[in-house]
């Protein structure tokens, strides 16, 4: 299946300080990337949608000022977490998709573990 | 309403025996996609198994095999020869075509497969 990759796959910093996300597709071009956030023990939780080129797309209760998505290219999006607090520690995932249809299978990355101290 | 449920928070299997992880749905649109993912404690997800909702027959890959009652709106999961490794959290999710490129995933099963 095609690759999703993740950097870093975890992270630790203070409180306050912001933190850098990415993802990429490697062996094709993602037309949509997804980010999740996921608690121990719970199910992913949708945070926003990026199309390439375009303003993401944000769920209901996500912060967009928080969570800065950049879907820069067709194999690169970012999520920065601004001024990073504790409640912010989570793992997060990003997944992406080539082309649209619903048996379009959503490859995920391997995640980044965000501890915020 | 919960667009997918998953009632079994955890459940255990013999090795070698079959198991079934219990997952049903709840869309108004006649067209929609069923999938089932396993996340390993290491965190990735990795897909297992697609249902259409045109399908006619269940879904199988390997010894996946997706038991799909569109009446009942039910898709579940049935995991034969159930070996350590399958040992995970399994989600159910689904993607609607009047949504576009949502997924909806339920809150998991955790299985743990016992030697």
């Amino acid at each position: 299946g095609a690759v999703v990759s993740q950097h870093p796959s975890w992270v630790i910093c203070k409180s306050g300080t912001s933190v850098k996300i990415e993802c990429r597709s490697l062996d094709f071009q993602a037309t949509t990337m997804f980010w999740y956030r996921q608690f121990p023990k719970q199910s992913l939780m949708l945070m926003a949608t990026s199309n390439e080129g375009s303003k993401a797309t944000y769920e209901q209760g996500v912060e967009k000022d928080k969570f800065l998505i950049n879907h820069a290219s067709l194999t690169l999006s970012t999520l920065t977490v601004t001024s990073a607090h504790p409640e912010d520690s989570s793992f997060y995932i990003c997944s992406a998709e080539e082309g649209s249809g619903i048996s379009n299978e959503q490859f995920f990355g391997p995640g980044t573990r965000l501890t915020v101290l | 309403a919960q667009k997918i449920t998953q009632t079994q928070p955890g459940m255990f299997v013999q090795e070698k025996e079959a198991v079934t992880l219990d997952c049903t749905y709840d869309t108004s649109d006649p067209s929609y996609g069923l999938f089932w993912y396993k996340q390993p404690s290491s965190g990735e997800m990795i897909f297992l198994i697609y249902q259409g909702s045109y399908d006619q027959q269940n879904a199988t890959e390997g010894r996946y095999s997706l038991n799909f009652q569109k009446a009942r709106k039910s898709a579940n999961l049935v995991i034969s020869a159930s070996q350590l490794g399958d040992s995970a959290m399994y989600f159910c999710a689904m993607r609607e075509r009047g949504t576009g490129n949502q997924f909806y995933f339920g809150t998991g099963t955790s299985l743990t497969v016992i030697p």
